[in-house]
């Protein structure tokens, strides 16, 4: 079983902010939260990830909550492009088990 | 920089047929994986390697059979094609175990019939 949970769908109007959740009650000390989307059926692209700070890089913002039990991937302008189911994956980085376990995701669709 | 290639794009194959997936990368990554995805699903391990040489099962390895002879390349053979595994098939790579972050490849369409 996965071990995060995400909302099926969400909408977001072109230029808006995306803010997408994720809920990982059950994440341990060391698991990193990772995202990552699929466009259409392409291959997945990374976007972020982080441990317990939020993080900010050219793609998105991850803001982690203090308990760490859940976190929101932000897409600050979202375009067209941005249509794409994302994933939210609990990961120990050097967990010697490299077999990311993902969900159903969430697929966002902007609409102009 | 192409990242990560896989060939085909798209194959059909008839039961108990067999055939070769090749995934190719050019970042000088150690770590390769090969995953599966069915329709409306997340991706499942089928087998990964940490380095030239080495091979490792992952969450679904029956059916199919890996190489890793040279580092830039992973290939994914199946022996006996089943309609079970006609499936879309992704290729990774890492730099380490992933902790940066996985770079796949755009996938193969697989389809047994």
């Amino acid at each position: 079983d996965a071990k995060t949970t995400q909302p099926t769908s969400m909408d977001c109007a072109e230029g808006r902010a995306a803010n997408l959740p994720c809920n990982h009650s059950t994440i341990s000390g060391n698991e990193y939260v990772y995202w990552y989307r699929q466009i259409h059926s392409q291959g997945p692209q990374y976007i972020i990830h982080g441990l317990k700070n939020n993080e900010t890089n050219e793609m998105a913002s991850l803001i982690i909550t203090e308990d760490r039990k859940s976190s929101t991937l932000i897409l600050p302008h979202a375009t067209l492009r941005d249509t794409a189911v994302y994933y939210c994956i609990v990961r120990a980085p050097m967990d010697s088990n490299y077999q990311l376990i993902w969900g159903a995701g969430t697929k966002l669709i902007i609409k102009p | 920089n192409a990242g990560v290639t896989q060939t085909p794009k798209f194959r059909v194959l008839k039961t108990g047929q067999s055939m070769t997936l090749l995934c190719a990368q050019d970042m000088n990554h150690e770590y390769m994986y090969w995953y599966r995805q069915d329709p409306g699903m997340g991706l499942r391990l089928i087998h990964y390697s940490v380095g030239e040489g080495t091979t490792a099962k992952g969450e679904v390895p029956d059916g199919y059979n890996v190489s890793r002879l040279k580092k830039q390349n992973f290939l994914l053979g199946l022996e006996s094609a089943a309609p079970s595994q006609t499936s879309v098939y992704f290729c990774a790579s890492s730099y380490g175990g992933g902790t940066d972050g996985y770079t796949f490849g755009s996938g193969t369409r697989l389809t047994v019939v």
